[in-house]
């Protein structure tokens, strides 16, 4: 069975300072991974997903992500926080062999001025 | 209209009523799905449709009831609902139900049951 980790349900960070918002998996077989972003009353936006070609992932609005088999980790990451960052945030994991995503809890992301 | 559109955006309903809500994706999309989204809880999969056809049932109860005319429309037929049912219901679509497609998540119904 599939399952994933979100630690921290929020997080705040001062603008322009790291954003690092931590997942942890667990898959018996080679997984893909997702981050989504949810606005206020909006659904959820792909920031980005890896499916097993590079570790290091980019996506929209400057977030990355890296995929460690040996920490089961895909932590999401942005240099510089910007007010518009503040959002809800998802990660996802999904057996290559079906079409089903687990999603962790979310953790909101706050920017601080 | 682009993407995927949920109408209505908020209803109140009471345990007795029956209600729908709708979902529509302008992507040419072959595979819709229901989530629900609980305060403090994971998305929960509800339903999928690939190509009109329901592919998963997630142990949902008999009060929730999806229908999918066709793959552009996705509707979700609520009776003799539970407080415990409020939570905000998303549509999303992906091009196929397969590994690694990118779903494209409607904006919700937040539904309230009293």
């Amino acid at each position: 069975a599939q399952s994933v980790t979100q630690l921290g349900s929020h997080v705040s960070v001062s603008e322009g300072a790291l954003v690092l918002l931590r997942c942890n998996y667990s898959s018996s077989v080679p997984p893909y991974l997702f981050w989504y972003v949810q606005y206020p009353n909006q659904g959820l936006q792909l920031l980005l997903k890896y499916t097993s070609a590079a570790t290091l992932v980019k996506g929209i609005n400057g977030f990355e992500a890296e995929f460690k088999k040996s920490e089961t980790s895909f932590h999401l990451t942005k240099p510089s926080a910007h007010m518009s960052d503040a959002a809800e945030y998802f990660c996802a994991v999904s057996d290559p062999r079906t079409y089903k995503y687990i999603f962790g809890t979310g953790t909101r992301l706050k920017v601080l001025a | 209209e682009t993407g995927v559109t949920q109408t209505p955006r908020h209803l109140v309903m009471g345990m007795t009523n029956k209600k729908s809500l709708k979902c529509e994706q302008h992507l040419g999309h072959n595979a819709m799905y229901w989530y629900k989204q609980s305060a403090k809880k994971p998305l929960e999969l509800m339903f999928v449709y690939s190509l009109e056809e329901r592919v998963e049932n997630n142990s949902v109860p008999s009060r929730f009831s999806p229908e999918c005319p066709n793959s552009s429309h996705l509707f979700l037929h609520l009776h003799t609902l539970q407080p415990e049912d409020s939570a905000l219901y998303l549509c999303a679509s992906s091009q196929d139900a397969r590994a690694g497609d990118e779903q494209f998540f409607g904006p919700g119904t937040r539904l309230t049951v009293l």
